[in-house]
């Protein structure tokens, strides 16, 4: 697709429920990242997918947290048995892959929107 | 690990009016992103800067990297509402590997008009 597109925008959810979150990246993007922004804190690094592998988990926070990839595509995050400090916007993010550098070294990393969520 | 300072962490401007946010990083920087994320969207890629001294523009938005490579400036020339938001900016792994960033705390920009 033009962009990367996360589903859904918006998830409220209670406590101890399992979540799932998803992203499409662009096109013929072989990176994949998944980043979390929780309130009042920066942008936190979770795993990094090139095609379907995960060489970095290594921002995952816990064994509730998992990630997969199919297809060298879409990606999943899940979370289970949620908590109330997992409230954040989850963002994925894709790029051309780590050896491809656009003129002007951008390596095409395009965030999507983001899904917020929010644990009751 | 890399870590990002920003300052100001907020900052609020009358339009019209010029402003620059810093960006300090306890290492050198290889790579260094700005973003601009405005409530409920993703965040926009801006700019990034590599060679120490390297300085890009996009309409009134000027970045530079400092010769030593660990800290940037973005310059916001004569602001206007659509210049409010989250600046955040990033640092990359470096050429070759994967484009891991880490971010700064941000930047939170009003501008009054």
């Amino acid at each position: 697709g033009a962009g990367v597109s996360q589903s859904p925008s918006n998830k409220v959810t209670e406590k101890g429920k399992d979540v799932e979150l998803r992203c499409d990246p662009i096109s013929g993007h072989t990176a994949l990242y998944w980043y979390r922004q929780s309130l009042g804190q920066g942008l936190e690094f979770l795993i990094y997918f090139q095609g379907n592998s995960a060489p970095d988990k290594s921002g995952l926070p816990s064994d509730r947290f998992s990630a997969e990839r199919t297809g060298g595509s879409v990606s999943t995050l899940t979370i289970q048995r949620t908590q109330q400090e997992d409230s954040a916007v989850y963002l994925c993010a894709s790029s051309l892959g780590p050896y491809y550098r656009l003129r002007g070294g951008n390596y095409g990393y395009t965030f999507g929107s983001g899904t917020r969520l929010t644990v009751v | 690990s890399q870590e990002l300072e920003q300052s100001p962490q907020s900052l609020i401007v009358q339009e019209g009016k010029n402003l620059t946010i810093n960006c300090t990083s306890s290492k050198t920087l290889y790579g260094l992103y700005w973003y601009k994320q405005k409530y409920g969207e993703g965040l926009i890629f801006l700019m990034m800067l590599q060679k120490g001294g390297e300085e890009k523009s996009h309409e009134k938005i000027t970045a530079k990297l400092d010769e030593k490579k660990q800290q940037s400036s973005l310059h916001i020339t004569a602001s206007q509402p659509s210049h409010a938001g989250i600046y955040l900016c990033g640092a990359g792994g470096g050429s070759g590997g994967y484009q891991k960033v880490t971010f700064g705390t941000g930047t939170k920009l009003q501008v009054i008009p």
